[in-house]
């Protein structure tokens, strides 16, 4: 099942934050997030996984909600290079590469100078 | 480290054809996973390929088809090619655990004519 990202699409200035979120119809084990800049491939961000701990990029943190049917991924002073779709893939509770990578649509961010 | 590789880059074909798209992933990762991106639908996935073994299928028709070979590499088929085929077709390389890193390749742009 295909998670939800929200939002669609989010414009910004260099140096502000974003906040990007990721809803599944279940609790999630860990939640993977890429970004992908036009016309290049998806290239790893970071991995939440299910204890909170985070693997990645050093200035992108993303957190659970209570439940853990949702993710959120943290951008903090945003730099022109951010700019790019932003997908993640939340594997469920049965976790493992069994359940492949299901990407959201993707967010769109756009970081003006 | 040589990165994932995949050939051909661009391709077009017609409409009732047959098509098959190669992916040899990074030296020493098990797992290969084929996704479909298309503007509309985003990163769709359609299999993944742990040890010559499709361990995981998402929901396209018959038409689709993979293998993986003993030294990894990958091919993915696609038979009686309909115009709503073209896409990008993106590949990524994995070690194979839970929560591993994969790397994609950059893709092989199908158009159906």
């Amino acid at each position: 099942q295909q998670p939800v990202q929200s939002p669609q699409a989010v414009i910004l200035r260099e140096g502000e934050d974003a906040v990007i979120n990721c809803s599944s119809s279940k609790a999630l084990y860990s939640v993977h997030w890429y970004r992908q800049k036009h016309g290049e491939a998806p290239v790893f961000l970071m991995i939440l996984l299910k204890g909170g701990e985070q693997k990645g990029h050093e200035k992108i943190s993303a957190s659970f909600n209570e439940k853990k049917q949702q993710s959120s991924l943290y951008l903090t002073a945003s730099q022109l290079s951010y700019s790019g779709t932003y997908f993640c893939d939340p594997l469920g509770s049965s976790g493992g590469g069994a359940d492949g990578l299901t990407f959201g649509k993707g967010t769109h961010l756009i970081i003006q100078p | 480290k040589a990165g994932v590789t995949q050939t051909p880059r661009y391709l077009i074909k017609t409409r009732g054809q047959q098509v098959t798209l190669s992916c040899s992933p990074i030296s020493g990762h098990r797992s290969v996973s084929w996704y479909q991106q298309t503007p509309g639908q985003g990163l769709q996935f359609l299999f993944e390929y742990f040890s010559e073994t499709q361990r995981n299928k998402g929901n396209f028709p018959g038409r689709f088809s993979g293998r993986q070979f003993s030294n990894s590499r990958s091919e993915m088929n696609v038979s009686t090619l309909e115009l709503g085929d073209s896409a990008l077709y993106l590949c990524a390389s994995s070690p194979g655990g839970a929560n591993t890193e994969a790397f994609f390749g950059q893709g092989t742009r199908l158009t159906v004519v």
